[in-house]
């Protein structure tokens, strides 16, 4: 079965400090890949996607950025946070192409002081 | 304006209630999913409908393409059914989910 691992849980970092989340995927391949932000009291929006390794789409310009350096693994950084990163940060994974279900990984709760 | 709107933002009823939550959007799309999260933060998939009726358990998802409008019920809600619930809809010819602001959903014993 498919599973997939988001890792720390919960970050607090603070402003102008570098960031690195990492997702990845078990038991598939060749998926679709996306890191979402939940800030407080607003609901879920895209930041990146990717459809293979190397390929990444920016749905939000920020300072955030996102690479993909292995089939399975998503990662999403920053150099400088921002008071404004502050969030839930979710990453999900899709079977490629079409409009198959995403499923979502357990999320990094970031806090930035 | 949105592109997923959903009523109401917040929901609160009894234990055994059926209980109806609303989205609509405004763009054409290829699918809609509806989508649970937990206190914690974890997000499971429970719905993707494209037409029709979708049943699974005491969940019923419903679209209609034509009006734009999905519903997700719930018959005989329980305490565990509270979490916010999530619409979401992807956009025709894009990968891109677009979502819905959620609905708390709190059931009260």
């Amino acid at each position: 079965s498919q599973t997939i691992h988001q890792w720390p849980a919960t970050l607090v970092q603070p402003v102008g400090s570098p960031l690195s989340l990492e997702c990845t995927v078990e038991g598939t391949s060749n998926p679709n890949l996306y890191w979402y932000r939940q800030a407080a009291g607003r609901g879920l929006q895209l930041l990146f996607y990717s459809v293979g390794i190397g390929q990444i789409s920016s749905e939000v310009p920020q300072n955030l950025s996102a690479s993909r350096p292995q089939d399975r693994q998503f990662i999403l950084s920053s150099k400088k946070l921002l008071l404004s990163d502050s969030g839930f940060y979710l990453c999900a994974w899709s079977v490629r192409g079409g409009k198959e279900t995403q499923y979502f990984g357990p999320g990094t709760r970031l806090l930035v002081l | 304006k949105n592109e997923v709107e959903q009523s109401p933002q917040n929901l609160t009823a009894q234990e055994g209630e059926f209980i109806t939550i609303n989205c609509s959007y405004s763009v054409g799309i290829s699918a809609l999913h509806w989508l649970q999260q937990h206190p914690g933060g974890g997000i499971v998939s429970l719905f993707m409908l494209s037409s029709g009726k979708k049943k699974h358990g005491r969940l019923i998802a419903t679209i209609n393409i034509q009006e734009k409008h999905s519903s997700l019920h719930i018959t005989a809600s329980h305490p565990r059914d509270s979490a916010v619930y999530i619409c979401a809809v992807r956009v025709q010819g894009a990968q891109k989910l677009v979502f819905g602001q959620g609905t708390r959903l709190t059931i009260n014993p």
